[in-house]
């Protein structure tokens, strides 16, 4: 069974201090891994997606990285807007197989 | 691109009630997605349609969860005799071939 756990459940950041979220996963062959934010009250917005390890992503302030057994989502000078839940998820290899398997999330706050 | 729309946002039911929750996805996207979601967890997949087929359920579907897709266009999921156990935010997702998934803001149950 596909698993995905998140560390730390909550981060509280002052403005500007870097930090990394980290998204440990088993997987029966890892098809992709993907990064979400969520906002109170909505769905989550895709930030990423990385496909086998050593493969970086950036945007803006946010870069996620992928190995064999973890990713990371490192935080760069975070600002209060980045304040969000941070959502892993996984998606095994394996035909028909569609489904994403998402980890509790890291419940990001950034104090002014 | 006019995201993915859900109604109603807000659902609140009596226990035993019938709900339908309406989804309609971005509208060139051809897979539609069902996730449901409780405080302080991840979404968890429900189950997954490519166009008007439903190609995948999750052991969480129980018999009293419908899903249809027709015409291959908006979707409708319906809960049948309501439990408590029911209450959270259900999430859709609608996605293009294998681009990542873009969801809705949800429509948040509550059975009393």
């Amino acid at each position: 069974e596909d698993q995905v756990t998140q560390s730390p459940e909550a981060l509280r950041l002052q403005e500007g201090e870097s930090s990394s979220l980290n998204c440990s996963y088993t997987v029966s062959g890892l098809r992709g891994l993907f990064w979400y934010r969520q906002d109170p009250g909505k769905g989550p917005e895709f930030l990423f997606t990385l496909y086998s390890a050593g493969e970086e992503k950036e945007k803006e302030r946010l870069k996620a990285t992928l190995t064999k057994k973890e990713s990371f989502l490192h935080i760069t000078a975070p600002k209060p807007e980045d304040s969000a839940t941070y959502l892993c998820a996984v998606q095994a290899a394996g035909a028909g197989s569609y489904q994403l398997t998402f980890g509790k999330g890291t419940k990001l706050s950034v104090i002014p | 691109d006019t995201g993915v729309s859900q109604d109603p946002r807000h659902k609140i039911t009596k226990r035993g009630q019938n709900v339908t929750f309406r989804c309609d996805p971005i509208s060139e996207h051809n897979r539609l997605y069902w996730y449901r979601q409780t405080l302080g967890q991840g979404p968890e997949f429900l189950t997954y349609f490519q166009n008007e087929a439903q190609l995948e359920k999750s052991r969480l579907l129980s018999d009293r969860f419908s899903a249809e897709r027709p015409k291959g266009s908006f979707s409708t999921l319906e809960i049948q005799r309501t439990e408590q156990g029911d209450s959270a935010m259900y999430l859709c997702a609608s996605s293009f071939g294998d681009s990542p998934l873009h969801f809705g803001n949800g429509t948040r149950l509550t059975v009393t």
